[in-house]
């Protein structure tokens, strides 16, 4: 089964618009998540991550994310886009019932529209 | 190092050959992992070391691919007898672990084309 799932490959969204980009988790007990971007050509670095406390979590470039353990959810949002967040982004758990392996979604890609 | 550094940056090599990629990890940093990226195919995991041992080395697609990692910090990622699907960007990431809630560090990768 599927331990993280992000839906949608690709997204797009007009400059100023809402940015939402949805990553759902199975687990019986709360991972640690964390979402990563992947600018064109470039490697991947973190954007923000969840692991205790608050469940809303600020990150980089204006994204936050919320950790609901009723949905099993912990979706990227972004109020206003820029042109600038055209990018891959990645979701990704860390399983504590197993062990240290990180396990990443397959990606959404985020197109912005002008 | 600063960061997590791979080499080389980029690896053509004839079908048939063996390559070995190299990962240096963060000093200090106990686990390391070993994802390959195609396009279009997200991050597939490989193999993830804790220490010098291998815990899971379930993402190994097939017995030409191996790893191992000495005295806890370099690894090498070593694929034999190479085919046209291998090519792919092989990235390598390490972190302090899941016990201290940390996240891991990415490697800029190491683009494999075999031709």
């Amino acid at each position: 089964a599927q331990s993280v799932t992000q839906l949608g490959s690709h997204v797009s969204v007009s400059e100023g618009a809402l940015v939402l980009l949805r990553c759902n988790y199975s687990s019986s007990v709360p991972p640690y998540l964390f979402w990563y971007v992947q600018y064109p050509n470039q490697g991947l670095q973190l954007l923000l991550k969840y692991t205790t406390g608050a469940t809303l979590v600020k990150g980089i470039n204006g994204f936050e994310a919320e950790f609901k353990k009723s949905e099993t959810s912990f979706h990227l949002t972004k109020p206003s886009a820029h042109m600038s967040d055209a990018a891959e982004y990645f979701c990704a758990v860390i399983l504590l019932n197993r062990d240290d392996k990180i396990i990443f979604g397959k990606g959404t890609r985020l197109h912005i529209l002008p | 190092g600063a960061g997590v550094s791979q080499s080389p940056s980029n690896k053509v090599t004839e079908k048939g050959k063996d390559v070995e990629l190299r990962c240096d990890p963060i000093s200090g940093h106990t686990a390391l992992y070993w994802y390959r990226q195609s396009l279009g195919q997200g991050l597939e995991f490989l193999i993830y070391f804790q220490g010098n041992s291998a815990p899971d080395k379930s993402g190994l697609p097939s017995d030409r691919f191996s790893a191992e990692r000495t005295g806890g910090s370099v690894s090498t990622l070593t694929i034999q007898r190479t085919q046209q699907e291998d090519s792919a960007v092989y990235l390598c990431a390490s972190s302090l672990g899941y016990r201290r809630g940390t996240e891991a560090f990415f490697g800029q990768g190491t683009r494999l084309t075999v031709v």
